[in-house]
C-alpha cells in the first residue's frame, strides 16, 4: 500500500461542474499537504497548502483536511477545460523534509 | 517572480555515458530537493541538501551522486546509464522554514 492514495481517475467532469479530488495518508506525523497540478510533459505546479483541520479557499479551490481520517480533498468550482490535468498530492512530516506524492488523479473538464 | 531554473532541459545519453543536471534554486532558497519521474508515474524523492550537507536521501541508485554548492545551485550526477534512467527529473526548492516547494521546469533524460 502505497503512503499516499488518490481516486484513480480518469475524472471526467462538464464545464462550470464542481470537481472533487481526495487523497488518503497512511503516515499519522503528518503535518502538511499539498496539491500540485501538472500538465503532461510539464513539472508540479503549487495549487494549495493546507496545515490545519478544516477548509482553505483560495480562488476557484478549495481544500479540505481532516488529519483524524487521514484524509484531504480539492474542490474545483467552475471547472473550466484548462483545469484539465494531473492533480497530484503531496505529503510531508515537517520543514525542509521531502514530500510522498499520490499517483495522481487526472482530472478531463469537457467543453 | 524568479523560478527554479533547470538545465539542460533535454538530454539525449548513450547506456554507459554519464550525465550531469545542473538545478539553480529560487533567490534566497537555501534547500534544494531531486525528484525522478518516470512516464505514468508520480515523482519519487532521490535525495535533498541544505546549506550544502545532504539533508535527507531517498530512493537514489548509488551509481547518483549529487552536491549542492556555495551559491545553492545543485548538481546531480549520473554514470553508468540505464535505460531505466530515462525520466524527467526535477529540481525543487524551499527556505528551510517554508513548507511549499517549488518545482523548475525539469530536464528529460534519454537514454537509449
Amino acid at each position: 500500500q502505497k503512503e499516499v492514495e488518490q481516486n484513480s481517475g480518469p475524472l471526467s467532469v462538464p464545464e462550470g461542474a464542481i470537481a472533487s479530488l481526495n487523497c488518503t495518508y497512511s503516515d499519522r506525523g503528518s503535518q502538511s499537504f499539498f496539491w500540485y497540478r501538472q500538465y503532461s510533459g510539464k513539472s508540479p505546479e503549487l495549487i494549495m497548502s493546507i496545515y490545519s483541520n478544516g477548509d482553505k479557499e483560495d480562488g476557484r479551490f478549495t481544500a479540505q483536511l481532516n488529519k483524524a481520517s487521514q484524509y484531504v480533498s480539492l474542490l474545483i468550482r467552475d471547472s473550466q477545460p484548462s483545469d484539465s490535468a494531473t492533480y497530484l498530492c503531496a505529503v510531508n512530516r515537517d520543514y525542509g523534509q521531502n514530500f510522498v506524492f499520490g499517483p495522481g488523479t487526472r482530472l478531463s473538464v469537457l467543453p | 517572480a524568479a523560478g527554479v531554473i533547470q538545465s539542460p532541459r533535454h538530454l539525449i545519453k548513450e547506456k554507459r555515458e554519464t550525465a550531469t543536471l545542473k538545478c539553480y534554486p529560487i533567490p534566497r532558497h537555501d534547500t534544494v530537493y531531486w525528484y525522478q519521474q518516470g512516464p505514468g508515474q508520480d515523482p519519487q524523492f532521490l535525495i535533498s541538501f541544505y546549506e550544502k550537507m545532504q539533508s535527507d536521501k531517498g530512493s537514489i541508485p548509488d551509481r547518483f551522486s549529487a552536491q549542492q554548492f556555495s551559491d545553492y545551485h545543485s548538481e546531480l550526477n549520473m554514470s553508468s546509464l540505464e535505460l531505466g534512467d530515462s525520466a524527467l527529473y526535477f529540481c525543487a526548492s524551499s527556505t528551510r522554514q517554508g513548507r511549499e516547494q517549488y518545482f523548475g521546469p525539469g530536464t528529460r533524460l534519454t537514454v537509449t
